[in-house]
Parts: structure tokens; C-alpha cells; sequence
């Protein structure tokens, strides 16, 4: 199993739809998650760290269940500029991060 | 603003050539850097850990001689390809991280294309 597996789409939407990615991790005792974005050709940038309660910002918001290990980011009214691709990673210990091959989204009007 | 800035962010050379990447760490001293790198179409993976005033931490399958880490300051780290030939070719990027379980931030990439 890999460390890190997310679905990588791609995902074609409309604007204004809601979209919804997930993520598994293998390493049970991961202490951090992480959601980044990636445009084409460009670094990673943290588009939100994931919290074990949940966590909101603006439109997006992810969700974390460690039990099931997996980790989901959800986009709601989405926009031509959310088209990238975005990372799921975790930190296994320490402050190495393992990251997935992302899940590329593409919206469209 | 920036938090790392990393240069140069384009390099094209011949094989054999020697290619220093530098990474800068702007807002906070950095003991720990990290480096990566990037295939297209897969996800970036950990090449070695830098260590401020002492040797690098290399992953598995990574040659230590040939990708030379030096991290001579706290807000410096450099990545020499040393000899690169076509098959190096890739996008390699720094990160500085605040502490153990913070996230990372990224330089801006450095594609090396080797011809």
C-alpha cells in the first residue's frame, strides 16, 4: 500500500460546483495532514493544514478521520482560478512530509 | 512575501556540467531544510534532509555524491548536481519548515533540464 494515495482525477467541473477529493494514508501513527495546491510548473503552496475536529476556510474545507485514516478536502462554489492540482500530505513523525500525486482539478465556465 | 527564496529558477546545461542550486530561508533561521524533487506527473519526493553545521540526511536511492548538500548557515542550504546527465533532469525544490508538525514552505523550484 502506498503512504499516501488520492484519486488523480482529473476532475472537470463546472464553476460554481462542489467537488470533493479524499485521500488514505498508511502510516497510522501520522501526526499532521496537509492540504496543498500545485499550479502547472510551479512549487507547492499550504493551502490548509487538517485538524482532527475538522477545520473550514472560505470555501474550502477538509476533514480528517484517523480511524479510517483519511483525509478529504471539499471546494464548494468553485472557481475557474481553483483549476490545479492539490496534494494531499501527511507527516508521518518529525518533520519530513510524504506527499500524494495529487488530484487534478479542472473548472470550467 | 516570500518566506524561501530559492535560484536560479531555470537552468539548461550539457552533460557533465556541475549545477549549484541555491535556497534561502528569508523569515526565520532554518537548522533543518529539506530538498526535493519532481518528475512530471508524480508527486515530489523527499531527496535529503539539510542539516545547519553538519552532514545531510540522504533517503534511499539517493547518491550522496552525487547531489552535494551544504548547509554553512542558518538561512542557507545549497544542492550541487555534480556531473548531471539527461536522466537528472527534473524539478528540484526547497522547503524550510518552522518545527516538527508545522508545514513546509516552498522555494519557487529550480528546473534543470541537461541536454
Amino acid at each position: 500500500r502506498k503512504e499516501v494515495e488520492q484519486d488523480p482525477g482529473p476532475f472537470n467541473v463546472p464553476e460554481g460546483a462542489t467537488v470533493a477529493f479524499n485521500c488514505t494514508y498508511s502510516n497510522s501513527a501520522s501526526q499532521s495532514f496537509f492540504w496543498y495546491r500545485q499550479d502547472c510548473r510551479k512549487e507547492p503552496k499550504l493551502l490548509m493544514s487538517v485538524y482532527s475536529s475538522g477545520n473550514e476556510d472560505g470555501r474550502f474545507t477538509a476533514q480528517l478521520n484517523r480511524a479510517s485514516q483519511y483525509i478529504s478536502l471539499l471546494i464548494r462554489d468553485s472557481k475557474l482560478s481553483d483549476s490545479a492540482t492539490y496534494l494531499c500530505v501527511v507527516n508521518p513523525a518529525g518533520t519530513a512530509l510524504i506527499f500524494g500525486k495529487g488530484t487534478t482539478l479542472s473548472v470550467s465556465s | 512575501g516570500a518566506v524561501v527564496s530559492q535560484h536560479p529558477s531555470w537552468v539548461i546545461c550539457k552533460s557533465g556540467t556541475s549545477v549549484k542550486i541555491e535556497c534561502r530561508s528569508l523569515d526565520f533561521q532554518a537548522t533543518t531544510m529539506f530538498w526535493y524533487r519532481q518528475f512530471p506527473k508524480q508527486s515530489l519526493m523527499l531527496m535529503a534532509t539539510s542539516n545547519e553545521g553538519s552532514k545531510a540526511t540522504y533517503e534511499q536511492g539517493v547518491e550522496k555524491d552525487k547531489f552535494l548538500i551544504n548547509h554553512a548557515s542558518l538561512t542557507l542550504s545549497t544542492l550541487t548536481v555534480t556531473s548531471a546527465h539527461p536522466e537528472d533532469s527534473s524539478f528540484y525544490i526547497c522547503s524550510v519548515s518552522q518545527g516538527a508538525n508545522q508545514p513546509q514552505h516552498f522555494g519557487d523550484g529550480t528546473r534543470l533540464s541537461i541536454l
